[in-house]
């Protein structure tokens, strides 16, 4: 079956610290992965695509790779913030659908 | 923009009542999805329009679930009968469709059935 596997533990650390997400994916073939911030009582916001093609994106502290041969993606946050504290979800979708399928989330808590 | 624009924010129902969701997508977004939210399972995908037209709704749990999409600005989802187990939080998204594009949320409608 398929399935898309987020740690279901929070991650804590120290601000300024690199943190470190992983997703991983089975039995899918993703024309690209997406990962997303969630904070309490809102919807999911965008924060970075890679497609299939790619092995690596950033946005300012923002990093995201993309290994195929995995199946894995790791999304990092360099020089952590308090304010970088939220839940993120990748969701990855296949060719063709382009439709989204969303991993259950990792929760962030960067200590000051 | 204001965004993707969900109402209610809350809603409380007793079970076997009919319950309405709403959703405004962004201007000029031709995609529209609806997901559910729960601690169990995540987010799962109910329903997908293109064009205001239903291209896959398998996540749909059942009979008791529909939605509509009667123009390029408005979308519904309806629960009738409601029973306890479709509390939840309810998700409406916009995109603009093409491969890749980022989905933008609303701020959900938490549903609590009793």
């Amino acid at each position: 079956s398929q399935k898309i596997e987020q740690n279901s533990e929070a991650l804590n650390i120290q601000e300024g610290k690199t943190a470190t997400l992983t997703c991983n994916y089975t039995n899918y073939s993703p024309a690209y992965l997406q990962w997303y911030r969630q904070d309490p009582g809102r919807g999911p916001v965008f924060l970075l695509l890679i497609r299939e093609n790619e092995k690596e994106k950033r946005k300012e502290r923002l990093k995201v790779t993309f290994d195929t041969t995995l199946k894995q993606s790791l999304f990092h946050i360099t020089a952590s913030q308090p304010a970088d504290s939220a839940t993120y979800l990748c969701a990855l979708a296949e060719g063709g659908s382009y439709i989204p399928t969303f991993g259950r989330g990792t929760s962030l808590i960067v200590h000051p | 923009d204001a965004g993707v624009i969900q109402s209610p924010r809350h809603e409380v129902t007793e079970m076997g009542q009919e319950v309405t969701l709403r959703c405004k997508p962004i201007s000029g977004h031709n995609s529209l999805f609806w997901y559910r939210q729960t601690m169990m399972r995540g987010l799962e995908l109910l329903i997908y329009f293109n064009n205001n037209v239903p291209i896959d709704d398998s996540g749909m749990p059942e009979d008791r679930f529909s939605a509509k999409m009667p123009n390029a600005s408005f979308s519904t989802l309806k629960i009738q009968p409601s029973e306890p187990r479709d509390s939840a939080v309810y998700f409406c998204a916009s995109s603009s469709g093409t491969g890749g594009s980022p989905l933008h949320f609303g701020n959900g409608t938490r549903l609590t059935v009793t």
